[in-house]
Order: structure tokens, then sequence, then C-alpha cells
């Protein structure tokens, strides 16, 4: 069964990094993308950047400049981590792969 | 980036009713394999997006008949038959032809 779960702070005060885990299992991230998606309050989806499973990335534009994806193919994990956070990064971050497989979410306030 | 224009915002219908959504993509959403990756998702209140159909009209299992997807290029609807109280929540459109996957902004159906 394919499965994904985000791990990672609650609460990160503004200007700090935010570092986000992502734990699969039912498949190998050699084999398939995984993709990191946010929803900030009452919002919608906005995709947030990609590791392909060749192990190279890609990143919204918006975005790119804070963001950065790695993984342990080793452990099944998938690192986001974005840094100079701000209260409109406040929202619920996914990692998916793809449209058909979604992690619960994990919900990260930026707030001092 | 492809925008996907998703239309109403918001539907209010009564059980047993059917509605349809609408969903415009800025560009075709045929890929070069000939397939158009055009999916709809259904998030319901404080849950994870889950998929209903894949490539336009193909259902994910488990889903009833009453969804049906239908639209070719760069014009899509989602229709829903026989609307059960269950149906309740947000419906995105998403697309993954063209890089990066982009949302549509949802659609809240509310029940009467």
């Amino acid at each position: 069964e394919v499965q994904l779960k985000e791990s990672g702070p609650g609460l990160v005060q503004p200007s700090q990094t935010l570092s986000l885990t992502c734990t699969v299992s039912g498949f190998s991230l050699t084999d398939y993308s995984v993709h990191w998606v946010r929803q900030p309050p009452g919002k919608g989806l906005e995709w947030m950047g990609v590791m392909w499973s060749g192990g190279s990335t890609a990143y919204n534009s918006a975005l790119k400049s804070r963001l950065s994806i790695s993984r342990d193919t080793s452990k099944s994990q998938v690192f986001l981590k974005m840094n100079s956070l701000q209260t409109e990064d406040t929202a619920i971050y996914y990692c998916t792969r793809g449209t058909p497989y979604w992690g619960q979410g994990v919900m990260v306030t930026v707030s001092s | 980036d492809v925008v996907m224009t998703q239309t109403p915002p918001s539907l209010s219908v009564a059980i047993g009713q059917s509605v349809s959504i609408s969903c415009k993509s800025s560009q075709s959403l045929v890929y070069s394999d000939g397939k158009t990756y055009l999916h709809w998702l259904l998030q319901s209140s404080g849950r994870s997006p889950k998929r209903l159909i894949y490539q336009v009209s193909n259902l994910d299992s488990g889903v009833p008949d009453r969804f049906s997807g239908t639209g070719s290029q760069k014009d899509f609807t989602l229709k829903i038959s026989r609307v059960e109280a269950k149906d309740l929540g947000v419906y995105y459109c998403a697309q993954t032809t063209h890089f990066p996957l982009t949302f549509g902004s949802g659609t809240k159906l509310e029940i009467k």
C-alpha cells in the first residue's frame, strides 16, 4: 500500500527555516517522483517543488530562492527546507506522489 | 505555467440533484503521447485531497459512477449526478500534462 507521511514542527518563527520530512512506503523513491504542495488556510493548492525519481529537483519559480528539496533513498524520505519564513507561509504542507497519493499534511504556523 | 480556471467558485445543491463544474485551461492538455492529463480531486473538510477522476474521464477505484468527467483540449467538466451528503467539500481540477503541476482554484459544494 502506497503511503506518504509528513512530519515537522507545527510552529516556526518569522525569518527562520522550515524543515519537513516526507516518509514514504509502498514504493521506491527511485521509481516515482514526490512533490510538495501547500495550502494556506481557506485557500487553494500551490505546487512548491518536486524530487524526481532520478534525483534531480525543480521548484516553483516564486519560491525557488528560498526552497530546497533533497532525499535519502535508504530511508525512503524526502526533505523540504524553506528559509526566511513569513506569516504568509502559514499553510498545510503536503507531500504527494502526483495526484493519486497524498500524505495527511502537516500544519505549519509562522508566528512569533 | 498552465492556468486552470474553475467555475463556479461555489455551488449549493439539494440532495438528489445534479451539478456540473467547469475547468478551462490556458493551454491544450493533450500530451505528446495523445493522452490528456486532466484530473479531478475532492477535498473534504479537514482531509487531504482525494483523486476521483484521472485523465478526463476515468474513475478511480471506489468512486461511484454518479461522478463523470468529460471534455477535451482546454475545456473540461465534472458532473455529479444524484448528489449525496458525503459529496460535500471542495473540488479541484488539476493538470499534469505540462510542468509544473497546476490546480484550479476550487469549487465548494454545499448541500442545501
